[in-house]
């Protein structure tokens, strides 16, 4: 199975600040990459897919890059309703695996 | 909009079947893949499975032993059973909907909210 992992674990950041996540895949999955966030007790919602494509009514403040290994997703100009949990997923290969998640909190 | 909401028994005994059904509800159940995915404190997201609207299916090798996924296009839902559970099976479940229509990629478009399954006698 691909490992995925997501840098830092955790982020404290504050309304307006721009934040990165990253995240590495243990073998190249090409631009096989999405993004979701996830608030407790609600859906996870769907960000990016395709490494850096936006799903529809994502606002463009979320933005993701990268190929092959290494992946990055950058929140511009923090709001309140921006701090949940993120996490990265691969798609490039059987089974689809996930990584373990970035809680960004306020500081 | 599309919305997906899982439903089935928050407890379930050990080594007896978990059985979970998501509903499909303002669009159709057809020309999608529909997966379901389990998430525990523990281990983290980890996919089960995908079925299509015609009935193929596909599994996580982890699971396979254990579980079969179904669709009902008439009622416009899908299921989950694993059958053999144990205190490691509980999780909260979602299911969730590839976006590309007839075409598998494995990213999720949309989730449902997640229904939490405790394993315990």
């Amino acid at each position: 199975d691909i490992q995925m992992t997501q840098s830092p674990s955790s982020l404290s950041a504050s309304v307006g600040d721009r934040v990165t996540i990253t995240c590495r895949a243990s073998e190249g999955i090409s631009n096989y990459l999405a993004w979701f966030q996830q608030k407790p007790g609600k859906a996870p919602k769907s960000l990016i897919y395709a490494a850096s494509s936006l799903q529809s009514g994502v606002p463009s403040k979320f933005s993701g890059s990268g190929s092959g290994t290494d992946f990055t997703l950058t929140i511009s100009s923090l709001q309140p309703e921006d701090f949940a949990t993120y996490y990265c997923q691969q798609y490039n290969s059987y089974p689809i695996t996930f990584g373990q998640g970035t809680r960004l909190e306020i500081k | 909009q599309v919305q997906l909401q899982e439903s089935g028994p928050g407890l379930v005994k050990p080594s007896e079947t978990l059985s979970l059904t998501c509903t499909v509800s303002g669009g159709s159940i057809n020309s999608y893949y529909w997966s379901w995915i389990r998430q525990t404190p523990g281990k983290g997201l980890e996919w089960i499975g995908y079925i299509y609207y015609s009935g193929n299916t596909n599994y996580n090798p982890s699971l396979k032993n254990r579980v079969t996924i179904s669709v009902d296009r008439s009622t416009n839902q899908f299921s989950l059973k694993l059958n053999s559970v144990t205190a490691a099976d509980t999780a909260v479940y979602y299911c969730a909907r590839d976006g590309h229509g007839s075409n598998w990629y494995g990213d999720f478009d949309l989730w449902g909210r997640g229904t939490l399954v405790t394993v315990s006698s």
